[in-house]
């Protein structure tokens, strides 16, 4: 069955590292691959796309890259904020007409002042 | 800038009672979807409407679910009968064409059932 896998553990770090969390799934082929913030007890921000047919994608200081070949996404996030703590979700987006997404479980970040 | 809203955004009911989550997405999109996510859990998808109507639905989509777009504007999810494990966070969510995949979400509605 499909499986998607992020970094399970919280991660913490120092404000101004570089904080970068993994996203790795088995048993599918997503068209892209989407990134997004989610605040205790709100809905789902987007924050980045990825397809299938791309390699790494930029936004301020977001990067996401996409290896279709390791079924991987890593996620960064440079110059880190304490505001940049929330919980980060990585989803696969179905190739059908519906465009359904496939939700990891997400990883905490912390970062530290 | 545009925003899909929710209503309400905590809903307490006794099990076994109906419940209806109101939705409306961003005014120019045609695609909706409803999601949800059980405390410490991973979101799940429920259904999606396009067209006015169902395109797609997940095995948790079952006959006590409908969902359906009365107006414009507004979009509806209806448990008939709600059970104790349906107690979760539902998001809507909507995007604007089919080839556009970015969805946007809404705050959520938290749901409990006693």
């Amino acid at each position: 069955s499909q499986k998607i896998e992020q970094n399970s553990e919280a991660l913490n770090i120092q404000e101004g590292k570089t904080a970068t969390l993994t996203c790795n799934y088995t048993n599918y082929s997503p068209a892209y691959l989407q990134w997004y913030r989610q605040d205790p007890g709100r809905g789902p921000v987007f924050l980045l796309l990825i397809r299938e047919n791309e390699k790494e994608k930029r936004k301020e200081r977001l990067k996401v890259t996409f290896d279709t070949t390791l079924k991987q996404s890593l996620f960064h996030i440079t110059a880190s904020q304490p505001a940049d703590s929330a919980t980060y979700l990585c989803a696969l987006g179905d190739a059908g007409n519906n465009r359904k997404l496939i939700w990891g479980l997400g990883t905490s970040l912390a970062v530290n002042p | 800038e545009p925003e899909v809203t929710q209503t309400p955004s905590h809903q307490v009911t006794q099990m076994g009672q109906e419940v209806i989550l109101r939705c409306v997405p961003i005014s120019n999109h045609l695609y909706f979807y409803w999601y949800r996510q059980i405390l410490g859990q991973k979101v799940e998808f429920l259904v999606s409407f396009y067209n006015n109507e169902i395109s797609e639905k997940s095995e948790i989509f079952d006959d006590q679910f409908s969902v359906e777009r009365p107006d414009g504007s507004n979009f509806t999810l209806k448990i008939r009968s709600t059970k104790l494990e349906d107690s979760a966070m539902y998001f809507c969510a909507s995007k604007i064409y089919r080839i556009t995949d970015t969805q946007y979400f809404g705050p959520g509605t938290r749901l409990t059932v006693l």
